[in-house]
């Protein structure tokens, strides 16, 4: 099916390695990207391909993938972490599909 | 740097059609990328609404298809949204964003600040 499920709600201590994750069948064939979305902003894209950060995206976050399952891994989570995650990728018509996102509470 | 802003009522009536443009700026939309519109109703998470490249295809939301148009004025380097007949469930924030898509690698880098659009009488 040309789904994306996520955990709605993920927890973590602060300075503790946090995984979310995104299940779909498109995962076996296409990548995922993330995007960190807080209150009142735009997503801004911090993983896509197969482990690529944008220029500023701070190397304590990380992307995997196996089978159906995309991950996107926050090591050592800070406080400004806390946020709305969303996992993308498309289908093989070129439909854009995103997970209904996951909200991480940095303890 | 790559810039977009969404421009457009903030206001539209049931059964209306809502219509929004993206200024680019930094970027020309002739080039190798895709763009695309995509909404967040408020509380809830990103749905994709359509995407177009410069060669002239263009992709739309299949539940969303019927009611959809992407259109570009390359002289202008903006693209448009237009959603006809719509109803509450089309209130939304609209983003646009600019969309790379080559084999297995798909994401969108820039997005513009986004655009509140209520649906109501």
């Amino acid at each position: 099916s040309s789904e994306l499920t996520q955990d709605p709600a993920v927890s973590v201590a602060l300075g503790q390695t946090v995984r979310i994750t995104c299940q779909g069948d498109s995962l076996r064939t296409y990548h995922a990207s993330w995007y960190q979305q807080k209150p009142g902003q735009a997503p801004v894209l911090v993983i896509y391909g197969k482990d690529n950060r944008p220029s500023g995206i701070p190397d304590r976050f990380s992307g995997s993938t196996s089978g159906n399952t995309a991950s996107l891994t926050i090591t050592g989570a800070q406080a400004e972490d806390e946020a709305d995650y969303y996992c993308h990728s498309r289908d093989s018509s070129g439909n854009q599909l995103f997970g209904g996102g996951t909200k991480l509470t940095v303890l | 740097q790559v810039q977009l802003q969404e421009s457009g009522p903030g206001l539209v009536k049931p059964s209306e059609t809502l219509s929004l443009t993206c200024d680019v700026s930094g970027y020309s939309i002739s080039s190798d990328y895709y763009w695309g519109w995509i909404r967040q109703p408020p509380g809830k998470g990103l749905e994709w609404i359509g995407s177009f490249y410069h060669s002239g295809s263009t992709y739309y939301n299949p539940s969303l298809k019927s009611r959809v148009t992407i259109s570009v004025d390359t002289s202008k380097n903006q693209f448009s949204l237009k959603v006809s007949s719509v109803t509450a469930a089309d209130t939304a924030v609209y983003y646009c964003a600019r969309q790379w898509t080559v084999t297995t690698t798909n994401y969108f880098d820039y997005w513009g600040q986004g655009t509140l659009v209520t649906v109501s009488s």
